[in-house]
C-alpha cells in the first residue's frame, strides 16, 4: 500500500499570509499519462470534507485561485497564498493512483 | 443539486452486521463510481471502499477485505456497504463520495461528500 506523509501536524497563520502544507507519498503517484493522482481535501470544523485539488493541480469547481497545488512523483504541496479565517480546518492530501486509496494523517490550519 | 445521502447507521453489537446506504441525486449515478470513507472519533480520514459505475470492479481498505461488501443499484440510484462482523474499531461517521469524471477520463477523486451516517459498535 502507498504510505502518504503530511507535514506539519499543524501550523497557525495570521490571516492575510501564506501557508504551505507538504505531501509525501512512498512511492511515485506519476502516471504514465504524466499526470500525478493526488487529490488535497479540506474539512471545515463540524463539516464534511470537500474537494479542493486533483491530479495534483487542477482546483475544483468553486476553490479560490488562493489555493494551489504543486508537486511531482513522491513530493507535493499545497499552498495558499493569502490565509483567511474561513481556511481553517484539517486538510489531507490523498493518493488516487491505485487501491487501496490512502490518505496522509492530515493538517490542521488555525488562525493566530 | 448533486449530492449523495447516507443512511443506516445505529450502535450493534461486536460481531453483529449493519448495512448503509448511499443515496444519490442530480447526476447521472450510472456514470459514476462510489466511495465510502470513514472517520474514526478524533481522528483522520480512512478509506474504506470503492464501486466503479458499473459494479463490475470493486475495492476494499485493508481493514475491512473481506467483512465489508460494496454493492450498488443503479435502478434505484443507490450504493450499499454491508458490514459484517463489526469489531470497536470499526465506530466511525461513514461517508459516500461520487467520483469525478475529467475529459472523459474517470478519475478515482471524491468530489461530492455526504454529511455521514454514524456507526458504533459496542456492548
Amino acid at each position: 500500500d502507498i504510505v502518504m506523509t503530511q507535514s506539519p501536524l499543524s501550523l497557525a497563520v495570521t490571516p492575510g499570509e501564506p501557508a504551505s502544507i507538504s505531501c509525501r507519498s512512498s512511492q511515485s503517484l506519476l502516471h504514465s499519462n504524466g499526470y500525478n493522482y493526488l487529490d488535497w481535501y479540506l474539512q471545515k470544523p463540524g463539516q464534511s470534507p470537500q474537494f479542493l485539488i486533483y491530479l495534483g493541480s487542477n482546483r475544483a469547481s468553486g476553490v479560490p485561485d488562493r489555493f494551489s497545488g504543486s508537486g511531482s512523483g513522491t513530493d507535493f504541496t499545497l499552498k495558499i497564498s493569502r490565509v483567511e479565517a474561513g481556511d481553517v480546518g484539517i486538510y489531507y492530501c490523498m493518493q488516487t493512483l491505485q487501491p487501496p486509496l490512502t490518505f496522509g494523517g492530515g493538517t490542521k490550519v488555525e488562525i493566530k | 443539486q448533486v449530492q449523495v445521502v447516507e443512511s443506516g447507521g445505529g450502535v450493534v453489537q461486536p460481531g453483529r452486521s449493519l448495512r448503509l446506504s448511499c443515496a444519490a441525486s442530480g447526476f447521472t449515478f450510472r456514470t459514476y463510481g462510489i466511495h465510502w470513507v470513514r472517520q474514526a472519533p478524533g481522528k483522520g480520514l480512512e478509506w474504506v471502499a470503492l464501486i466503479s459505475y458499473d459494479g463490475s470492479n470493486k475495492y476494499y481498505g485493508d481493514s475491512v477485505k473481506g467483512r465489508f461488501t460494496i454493492s450498488r443499484d443503479n435502478s434505484k440510484n443507490k450504493v450499499y456497504l454491508q458490514m459484517n462482523s463489526l469489531r470497536p474499531e470499526d465506530t466511525a461517521v461513514y461517508y459516500c463520495a461520487k467520483t469525478k469524471i475529467w475529459f472523459g477520463e474517470l478519475l478515482h477523486s471524491l468530489d461530492v461528500w455526504g454529511k455521514g451516517t454514524t456507526v458504533t459498535v459496542s456492548t
